[in-house]
């Protein structure tokens, strides 16, 4: 079975642009969360989307926004890129939205700005 | 104080020793914990999940949890070079309403044959 898969993979933009990274959780998965992982850093929570609503939200500036589709894959969009959004971008997904359940990773996307 | 705290390393050990990895929390409200392994620029890959305190084991690995002292640990035994890369602990509450997870900085393991 497929894993979570997240695309692109690498990426390179300029300070000001905007980027959009895709995410497909595990086939049967309906919450779909992202996280950001700076290097030499534990991953930070940005976002958290079951059934398409949004259900919980990082400490993260308005730049950033997320959408979750039907088919329960999502994007995470970042307007007005800063040389510190250069990180690794990580989708996880997970059965429903309790607590109790296991968040898979995918390989994540790693931006960098310049 | 952050609110996990991870000694990032690196730790060296040669191939065979026994390691051991360590986080102390500072949230009382953490009741699930979990270990993920990360390979260089790649994803983590979750270990171990354990809730509240005691012991959990799978082959190799021991996760243990002591939530009086807020302290968390995992054993690798018979450490192998392929288990060469860094693990972070990770944990959440039982009340934050979502799988919103807290990480430590993670600890690089380098394991020499």
């Amino acid at each position: 079975d497929a894993g979570v898969t997240q695309s692109p993979t690498h990426l390179i933009k300029t300070r000001g642009q905007q980027v959009t990274l895709r995410c497909s959780p595990i086939s049967g998965h309906k919450s779909v969360s992202w996280y950001q992982q700076v290097l030499g850093q534990g991953p930070q929570f940005i976002f958290q989307y079951y059934e398409k609503e949004e259900r919980g939200r990082g400490n993260f500036p308005d730049r950033f926004s997320a959408r979750q589709f039907p088919n329960y894959s999502s994007e995470l969009n970042v307007n007005a890129l800063l040389l510190g959004d250069s990180a690794l971008y990580l989708c996880a997904s997970s059965l429903g939205r309790g607590n109790t359940g296991e968040l898979f990773f995918g390989e994540g996307s790693r931006l960098t700005v310049l | 104080q952050k609110e996990v705290e991870q000694d990032p390393g690196p730790l060296s050990v040669p191939e065979g020793a026994i390691v051991s990895l360590n986080c102390t929390y500072s949230n009382s409200a953490f009741q699930y914990f979990m270990w993920y392994r990360q390979y260089s620029r790649k994803g983590p890959e979750l270990l171990m999940y354990t809730y509240s305190s005691g012991n959990k084991e799978d082959g190799r690995f021991t996760a243990q949890v002591d939530k009086s002292s807020k302290y968390i640990s995992l054993f690798i035994r018979d450490s192998q070079p392929s288990d060469s890369a860094t693990y972070l602990c990770a944990m959440k509450g039982m009340n934050s309403g979502y799988s919103t997870l807290t990480f430590g900085k993670g600890t690089m393991l380098l394991v020499s044959p």
